[in-house]
């Protein structure tokens, strides 16, 4: 069954560093999606993509956020200078016409210090 | 917007027993209701969904309901087995192709 993969699984970085969350959506997908959940809390929408623009974002996207599709496979989300309270697992997904819905990846822990 | 609420927040339930998640949306525009399950360091998976015109929904043990006019949907599990313990999310969105908004989760726990 097709996936979406997401690298790394883990990162920790210093407070202030730029992070960039790497994904690769199913093949075929068209629309694409970064979500975020902080640990013990609900998934929450930060952007969506689509037609290599952004199609809506949440509050939480900030000046900070930043989203690429630079080549035909993969999707990446930047944030330029991380704070403490960007720590949370952050999952790519996307979906194409036909699916039944979104299919997420496993995830990035993204752990500021 | 679109907010979600979901109960309860934890589940236990003995095994082979059923097990019932409630959800209520806000927006009635909403016409799409997923739900996700997510077990322990993994994304979550949709499980089901249901589509505002039709009213239940079944897969093998797992059925949804919707009640569009009270803005109500629910998930049953029947006959409940250990790996069904998991995180279970409901979520609307107006379309697919649109931002889902998740309940907070249900902790299911099934006791052996």
């Amino acid at each position: 069954e097709p996936e979406v993969t997401q690298t790394p699984s883990h990162q920790v970085t210093q407070m202030g560093q730029e992070v960039i969350l790497r994904c690769v959506p199913i093949s075929n997908h068209l629309y694409f999606y970064w979500y975020r959940q902080i640990l013990g809390q609900k998934v929450e929408f930060l952007v969506s993509f689509y037609n290599n623009e952004i199609s809506e974002k949440s509050e939480i996207f900030d000046d900070q956020f930043s989203v690429e599709r630079p080549d035909g496979s993969n999707f990446t989300l930047k944030i330029r200078s991380t704070k403490l309270e960007d720590s949370a697992m952050y999952f790519c997904a996307s979906w194409s016409t036909g699916s039944s819905g979104y299919t997420f990846g496993s995830g990035t822990r993204l752990t500021v210090v | 917007g679109e907010n979600v609420e979901q109960h309860p927040s934890t589940l236990s339930v003995q095994e082979g027993d059923s097990a019932v998640i409630k959800c209520t949306y806000s927006d009635s525009a909403s016409n799409y209701f997923p739900w996700y399950k997510q077990e322990l360091g993994k994304g979550p998976q949709l499980i089901i969904d249901i589509r505002s015109n039709v009213g239940e929904k079944k897969d093998q043990r797992i059925a949804v309901t919707l009640n569009k006019t009270a803005k109500h949907f629910s998930l049953h599990i029947t006959e409940t087995q250990p790996e069904d313990s998991a995180v279970y999310f409901c979520a609307a969105t107006v379309n697919r192709d649109d931002k889902i908004i998740f309940g907070k989760g249900t902790r299911l726990h099934i006791l052996p």
